[in-house]
């Protein structure tokens, strides 16, 4: 079964760090880009950034929000993802889901991209 | 805030047709494909509808996408009460460099 378990949340004081982890299974971890989307409560859901595959050099993208405060990483060997989250704010209390991307381009140019498989989450109260 | 943007409700009757639009830009819903998503309440998010139109094994055909220019629509088909959720459209924008949902449409079934 294709899964992804999330875990590290908690709480934590503002300017503090944290590490969240997401564990794979029943795929080929190291095949796919992997992407963090998080929700605050009570709104829209917010994608945090993202990782791409080996193949792809492993580079990280990241929302303004965040840039500079977070970093995604992974270990293809234990087929995990990681975000490793700095200088906490009030506003980045939420509940941190990883996904699955699935990407590429259609006739060179449209480029499509989406998350098929997604974590329950972990969430993170910053206070 | 998001530059994609959602009516923030829709509701409908068992049964009925309803549509969601999704209103973006030329940076992401326009020339990029558009997702969608379902998060039924106190669940994660699930992949309704990808490359605009196509819905993954599992989705049941009364969920359909469509997009034209920088809009896209969801619609769902016989209405019904297990469809009672929030739905999401979200597209890669070239601008942002980045991923952005829409701002999200709760339907309700009444």
């Amino acid at each position: 079964e294709v899964q992804l378990v999330e875990s590290g949340g908690g709480l934590v004081q503002p300017g503090g760090s944290l590490r969240l982890s997401c564990a794979a299974s029943g795929f080929t971890f190291s095949d796919h880009y992997m992407d963090w989307v998080r929700q605050a409560p009570g709104k829209g859901l917010e994608w945090v950034g993202r990782t791409r595959n080996k193949a792809n050099s492993d580079t990280t993208e990241y929302a303004a929000s965040v840039k500079g405060r977070f970093f995604i990483s992974r270990d293809d060997s234990k087929d995990s993802l990681f975000l490793h989250m700095n200088s906490l704010k009030t506003e980045d209390t939420a509940v941190y889901y990883c996904a699955r991307v699935v990407s590429g381009y259609i006739l060179g140019t449209a480029y499509y991209y989406y998350m098929d498989v997604w974590g329950k989450g972990t969430t993170v109260t910053v206070s | 805030q998001s530059v994609v943007t959602q009516p923030p409700s829709v509701s409908g009757t068992p049964g009925q047709r309803v549509t969601i639009s999704c209103s973006g830009s030329t940076s992401n819903v326009d020339p990029n494909t558009v997702a969608w998503y379902q998060q039924l309440p106190g669940t994660a998010p699930k992949l309704l509808i990808h490359r605009n139109d196509q819905r993954p094994s599992g989705v049941p055909e009364r969920f359909s996408g469509s997009k034209s220019g920088t809009s896209a629509s969801l619609a769902i088909s016989g209405l019904q009460s297990e469809d009672e959720a929030d739905y999401y459209c979200a597209a890669w924008d070239d601008s942002l460099i980045g991923y952005v949902f829409g701002t999200g449409t709760k339907v309700t079934v009444l």
